[in-house]
């Protein structure tokens, strides 16, 4: 298996423009995770999902922050419009729910988000 | 929600030295505690994980020893080398169909000096 993939691994944006960052999790996981890495708050859970359902999305900083997962093998994080706060590595995260074997959360390359 | 701290934010040791990294948390109801390595411009990755059942676990050189009541864990990495720098982050999860759902430390910036 290829692992977690996302898409694009960097994507530099002017502020107020809509950025969508993508993931695909390893196959036969049922639980995807995206995170938030930056300096000042370090790695944060933003939302997750179990089986295409999200869970809590809590972590979500605000409105303009919003995600789908419309089948098992893609997921979506969207930002409409971006701010230069958003500036931050993303990444996407899955593992498999227990009963599955391994409950590891394995984590993607990341996305390098810069909004100018 | 769960608020995880860990100690020290940066950690210098020698070749062969060994180094601790402590954390602690605030949830009683988590049960799942992994620790994963993230090199620089790279993802993170779990080195070790232990489960609130367990008081201790050890894979070669890492072992990780976990005590609920006081709800703290901690990191040893033993007979350190220089490819063991890097930046650690411990995390609690509350694990059942939530294992990946983790609260991050805020990382431990290990340098092991040849």
């Amino acid at each position: 298996d290829a692992g977690v993939i996302q898409s694009p691994r960097h994507e530099v944006t002017e502020m107020g423009q809509e950025v969508t960052l993508r993931c695909k999790p390893i196959s036969g996981h049922n639980s995807l995770f995206w995170y938030r890495q930056t300096m000042m708050r370090g790695l944060e859970l933003l939302i997750y999902f179990n089986n295409n359902v999200p869970i809590d999305d809590s972590g979500m900083p605000e409105d303009r922050f919003s995600a789908k997962m419309p089948n098992a093998s893609f997921s979506t994080l969207k930002i409409q419009p971006s701010e230069p706060r958003d500036s931050a590595v993303y990444f996407c995260a899955s593992s498999q729910a227990p009963g599955g074997g391994n409950t590891e959360a394995f984590f993607g390359q990341g996305t390098r988000l810069t909004v100018v | 929600g769960e608020n995880v701290e860990q100690h020290p934010s940066t950690l210098s040791v020698q070749e062969g030295d060994s180094a601790v990294i402590k954390c602690t948390y605030s949830d009683s109801a988590s049960n799942y505690f992994p620790w994963y390595k993230q090199e620089l411009g790279k993802r993170p990755q779990l080195i070790i994980d232990i489960r609130s059942n367990v008081g201790e676990k050890k894979d070669q050189r890492i072992a990780v020893t976990l005590n609920k009541t006081a709800k703290h864990f901690s990191l040893h990495i033993t007979e350190t080398q220089p490819e063991d720098s890097a930046v650690y982050f411990c995390a609690a999860s509350p694990g059942g169909t939530s294992y990946g759902k983790l609260t991050f430390g805020q990382g431990t910036i290990l340098t092991v000096h040849p």
